[in-house]
Formats: structure tokens, C-alpha cells, sequence
């Protein structure tokens, strides 16, 4: 089955500085990956996604790049603020079922 | 609000006992799934209903079942518990079938503790 990993776990940063969260996946047969967001207690909440027939997507301060040769894909968020503190979840999905596989994590904290 | 509800919220119990988590997807949504976050985990997936049959199965135990009914609410099944079955199990639910953006719209959760 699908496999996704997802570094760093934890990510630190000032606010104003931009963050990159990485992302691999296994199964070449993925075409669709979203990114997730869960603020504390809260539930996960789709923020961006990308399908496989584009390598860039951005929206306002996010953006999300994937590289299908090398089975990888990243969410950049430029001047991070302290509301984007969170964990952010990568998924890999494919064809009709869209179940997702997701990466374990990445904690990000926003110092203002 | 996703439009997804899950009851009960809070949920504590022993060891050994049976408890039954409910979602209700949004309206229209005819696929639900399962899933289950652990302490430091992440979004651990169980299993998947479209329109009322069992479409996949995830790392779910044998001590756990769902079923989701004619007016596509489902119910989570968890039994003979353990205290590593303590988590937050969320529903989410989509539109399903090749009509689906792939988007899931995320249920509160139900935080399970097993005493």
C-alpha cells in the first residue's frame, strides 16, 4: 500500500519567516494530494491540494509543489503568522476512492 | 462547522467494555470513513463506506466494526477495549464515487479514554 512520509516533525519559526514541510510517497499510482490542517483540539481541515497534472499550486501564503519523478511534495508558507501554528498533515490518494494516506505530521509553532 | 457530526464527544470507560461511536456525514455526502488518532500519531485510517457497503478496509482490529445505514449515518464499533485503544476517532465523509473532489470534510472528533 501507499507510504508517506513527512519531515520535519516539528517546526520552529519566527513570524514573518517562511516554513517548508516535505513530503514523500511511494505508490507512482498517486494522483491527488492534499494538505490538511488541525489546529489544537480542533479537526482537520483541507487547506490546499494539488493533482498530478500540475507541478505549483499556490494560494495567498500557501503553495504546494510536486515533483512526480521524484515521488515528492512540499507546502511553503511564506510570512507565517502565529494563527498558522498547527499540525499539518500531507495525504497521498489515487484513482476514483480517494482515501487518503496520510504523513504522520509536522507540528508548526509561529513565534511572534 | 464541516457539517459532519460525531457523538459522543468525550467518551471515558474501562477496559474490557463495548462503546459505539456515531457520525452523521453532511448532507448529500454518500461516503464515510473512519479514522483514528493516537497520541503524537497521525490520521491512522480504519475504514470506508459508500452509500451503505463497505468500500475499504484500513489497519482496522478485529475487535472493531462499522455499518453504515439507509440514511447513511454510521457507527463505529469498538469492543473488548484496551487502554491503547484510547485516541480521537474522527468520521469524515465526502461525495464519493467519481463525483468526489477527494476533499474530506472532518467530524469534531470522539476522544475515547480507556481506564
Amino acid at each position: 500500500g501507499e507510504n508517506v512520509e513527512q519531515h520535519p516533525s516539528t517546526l520552529s519559526v519566527q513570524e514573518g519567516d517562511s516554513a517548508v514541510i516535505k513530503c514523500t510517497y511511494s505508490d507512482s499510482a498517486s494522483n491527488y494530494f492534499p494538505w490538511y490542517k488541525q489546529e489544537l483540539g480542533k479537526r482537520p481541515q483541507l487547506i490546499i491540494d494539488i493533482r498530478s497534472n500540475v507541478g505549483e499550486k499556490k494560494d495567498q501564503r500557501i503553495a504546494v509543489t510536486l515533483n512526480k519523478t521524484a515521488k515528492h511534495f512540499s507546502l511553503h508558507i511564506t510570512e507565517t503568522q502565529p494563527e498558522d501554528s498547527a499540525v499539518y498533515f500531507c495525504a497521498a490518494s489515487k484513482g476514483g476512492s480517494y482515501i487518503p494516506t496520510f504523513g504522520r505530521g509536522t507540528s508548526l509553532i509561529v513565534h511572534p | 462547522d464541516s457539517g459532519v457530526t460525531q457523538t459522543p464527544k468525550h467518551l471515558i470507560t474501562a477496559t474490557g467494555q463495548r462503546v459505539t461511536l456515531r457520525c452523521s456525514p453532511r448532507s448529500g455526502d454518500l461516503s464515510v470513513y473512519w479514522y483514528q488518532q493516537s497520541l503524537d500519531q497521525g490520521l491512522q485510517f480504519l475504514i470506508q463506506y459508500y452509500n451503505g457497503e463497505e468500500r475499504a478496509k484500513g489497519n482496522i482490529l478485529e475487535r472493531f466494526s462499522a455499518q453504515q445505514f439507509p440514511d447513511l449515518h454510521s457507527e463505529l464499533n469498538l469492543s473488548s477495549l484496551e487502554l491503547g485503544d484510547s485516541a480521537l476517532y474522527f468520521c469524515a465523509s465526502s461525495v464519493g464515487g467519481q463525483g468526489g473532489t477527494g476533499e474530506l470534510f472532518f467530524g469534531e472528533g470522539s476522544r475515547l479514554t480507556v481506564l
